[in-house]
């Protein structure tokens, strides 16, 4: 069983859709999570941290933790076209290591 | 800005090359990362180094190896190419000031590697 498991989707959304995405784990050590945005062809950049459990908002983009269920999401409103992307979860405990999940192919239709 | 760069974008190799990967971050940072990305299986850590000359090994290390003679480059070797090590290769880095929970990693574009 993988760390982290994530769905790799891909998942195709209409413009102004909420999408909805989501991890688990099984490492209860886990303290940080992260969401990670890949555009093709380039590098993951940071998207959102949260720290322990609750509600982070930013803008378009809320990240949720629940670290009873071992559950992570991710939820974008308003979707757009450039929101088109692959969105890798990454979770750590207290250190440098990341974890990342296999990554959800988003694209987001006009 | 932090930017890290990579030597080549897409590199086609045979099978028993040795193969140098470059990586070359601009923000002083301490921390340097390779890991190999492969559908379905996401990212996956191959080597860390926190200091010049100093390296753990991650989870997937056979066949790698790396050097850091510089605190700004980190470089990854494969000693003898085989098909498997076809992937894409993105090199991080981070600052490593001790406060773990502002260790963002920032990655390079990556390097797609085809061995034949």
């Amino acid at each position: 069983q993988k760390e982290v498991e994530q769905d790799p989707g891909p998942l195709s959304v209409p413009e102004g859709a909420i999408v909805s995405l989501n991890c688990t784990y099984s490492n209860s050590a886990f303290q940080y999570f992260m969401w990670y945005r890949q555009y093709s062809r380039k590098g993951p950049e940071l998207l959102m941290y949260t720290y322990s459990s609750g509600n982070k908002e930013d803008g378009r983009f809320t990240a949720q933790v629940d670290k009873s269920s071992k559950y992570i999401s991710l939820f974008i409103r308003d979707s757009q076209p450039s929101d088109s992307a692959t969105y890798l979860c990454a979770m750590s405990a207290e250190d440098y290591k990341l974890s990342f999940g296999a990554g959800t192919t988003v694209t987001v239709r006009a | 800005d932090v930017k890290v760069t990579q030597s080549s974008r897409y590199l086609v190799k045979r099978t028993g090359e040795k193969v140098f990967l470059e990586c070359v971050q601009d923000m002083d940072h301490e921390n340097m990362f390779w890991y190999r990305q492969d559908p379905g299986l996401g990212l996956r850590l191959i080597y860390f180094s926190y200091d010049v000359k100093m390296k753990e090994k991650g989870d997937i290390p056979e066949g790698y190896s790396v050097s850091r003679e510089k605190k700004e480059r980190f470089s990854l070797i494969l000693e003898s190419a085989s098909t498997n090590q076809t992937s894409m290769y993105l090199c991080a880095s981070s600052s490593g000031l001790g406060r773990w929970d502002q260790e963002t990693q920032y990655f390079g574009p990556g390097t797609r590697l085809l061995v034949l």
